[in-house]
């Protein structure tokens, strides 16, 4: 199995506070990504980065903001949490760019915002 | 834009029935197609892939043939098993030579098997 590690594995915590997830990887993969799942829309991407302090916009991304200050570590942040935040959050890593590489995933961390 | 549709569930067999669960795609160039599996409370793993036309994944009893002529890439077993219950997900990626290999999802298909 893919060494990634998220955490925390669960959280619960108001509207309006800040939220911070990690997600750490011993892989020294170069692709990061960080999805959300949902009933009825499967998993979605919020963020993605392509190496250290390179990260760009995924599909719904509006909300959230992310940091990849080291290879290993990729931080997503809820600035302000709302309610529709409210999800599984999974985190992933590819090896290369190429679109036939595939992406190995977390074990997610469900978030509550109440 | 690309996209994936899947066959909404969930699918309920008894243990050793044929499984087929259906995934049709919409893209521009030439994808790669993914199915994979997440078990209760896990995060989901690869099951199979394919990357160019023709190609069949298989991996675990499961199979897949990346079907261009008819966009699609349905996932089929000959026998479930009751340890098979998972949800399903298809979904596709540029390719190869693509900029990134950002995965765009199915909504998914949950899997139920009755002993």
């Amino acid at each position: 199995d893919a060494g990634i590690t998220q955490s925390p594995r669960h959280k619960v915590t108001e509207t309006g506070t800040p939220v911070t997830l990690r997600c750490h990887q011993t892989e020294n993969h170069r692709y990061m990504y960080w999805y959300r799942q949902d009933p009825g829309h499967g998993l979605r991407l919020i963020h993605y980065s392509y190496g250290v302090k390179d990260t760009d916009k995924g599909e719904v991304s509006d909300g959230y903001s992310v940091s990849r200050s080291k290879t290993e570590d990729f931080l997503l942040t809820l600035e302000s949490a709302t309610s529709s935040q409210t999800s599984v959050y999974f985190c992933a890593i590819s090896e290369s760019q190429g679109g036939n590489q595939p992406q190995h995933f977390g074990d997610g961390t469900r978030l509550s915002i109440l | 834009g690309n996209s994936v549709t899947q066959m909404e569930g969930p699918v309920t067999l008894s243990e050793e029935a044929f499984l087929t669960i259906n995934c049709t795609y919409t893209a521009t160039g030439y994808p790669s197609l993914f199915w994979y599996v997440q078990y209760p409370g896990e995060g989901l793993q690869l099951l199979l892939k394919a990357t160019k036309a023709d190609d069949k994944g298989s991996n675990k009893g499961f199979e897949a043939t990346y079907r261009k002529e008819t966009t699609s890439f349905h996932l089929e077993k000959g026998s479930v098993q009751v340890s098979d219950s998972a949800v399903y997900f298809c979904a596709l990626s540029e390719g190869y030579g693509g900029a990134t290999n950002k995965l765009i999802f199915g909504t998914g298909t949950l899997l139920a098997v009755q002993p």
